[in-house]
């Protein structure tokens, strides 16, 4: 069983439509949460970041961790065609070193 | 504009040759990474640097050899590698390696090996 599983779509949606990422992990020692976006041909960018269990929001995007469940999302409203792009989980415990989702491609259609 | 450059961004290399990757960080940051990104896979983190000195090597090859002359620079010498070394590879710093230190990336250089 992989430590962080995601599915790696492709999802599609309309632009304006909310976009709902996921992962899901098997590791309870995991106390750090990352969402990166990956554009083609460029390296991951650090979009959220949150520690233990709750909610994070920044603009159009919205992070959840649930530690119960070992279940975290990524939410984006109003998409945009500049959304289109890869979206990679990451996440850590104490040992620093960060286990990486497959990475999910989203394509928002104008 | 990444604070982290890495060069060159496309390298085609035949199973004898020897190259060198290399990473530049201008964030000021202790703590460098080597990531291999190959399609339909998570990031696979192969090498830690902290402050010039390994502090991680996650099983990797021998033809992979990495080294940080100082904490702005990171490279990693590459010799007779296989097919399946092709993939993109990417590297990261943060301000020290451990818990709670978001790593950033550079763009990566695309490795293709004839």
């Amino acid at each position: 069983q992989k430590e962080v599983e995601q599915d790696p779509g492709p999802l599609s949606v309309p632009e304006g439509a909310i976009v709902s990422l996921n992962c899901t992990y098997s590791n309870s020692a995991f106390q750090y949460f990352m969402w990166y976006r990956q554009y083609s041909r460029k390296g991951p960018e650090l979009l959220m970041y949150t520690y233990s269990s709750g909610n994070k929001e920044d603009g159009r995007f919205t992070a959840q961790v649930d530690k119960s469940s070992k279940y975290i999302s990524l939410f984006i409203r109003d998409s945009q065609p500049s959304d289109s792009a890869t979206y990679l989980c990451a996440m850590s415990g104490n040992t620093g070193k960060l286990i990486f989702g497959q990475g999910t491609t989203l394509q928002v259609k104008p | 504009e990444t604070g982290v450059t890495q060069t060159p961004r496309h390298l085609v290399m035949g199973m004898t040759n020897k190259k060198s990757l290399k990473c530049e960080q201008h964030l000021g940051h202790n703590a460098m990474y080597w990531y291999k990104q190959s399609a339909k896979k998570p990031l696979e983190l192969m090498f830690v640097y902290s402050l010039e000195e390994r502090v991680e090597n996650n099983s990797v090859p021998s033809r992979f050899s990495p080294e940080c002359p100082n904490s702005s620079h990171l490279f990693l010498h590459l010799h007779t590698l296989q097919p399946e070394d092709s993939a993109l590879y990417l590297c990261a710093s943060s301000p020290r390696p451990g818990p709670n230190q978001p790593q950033h990336f550079g763009d990566g250089t695309r490795l293709s090996i004839l």
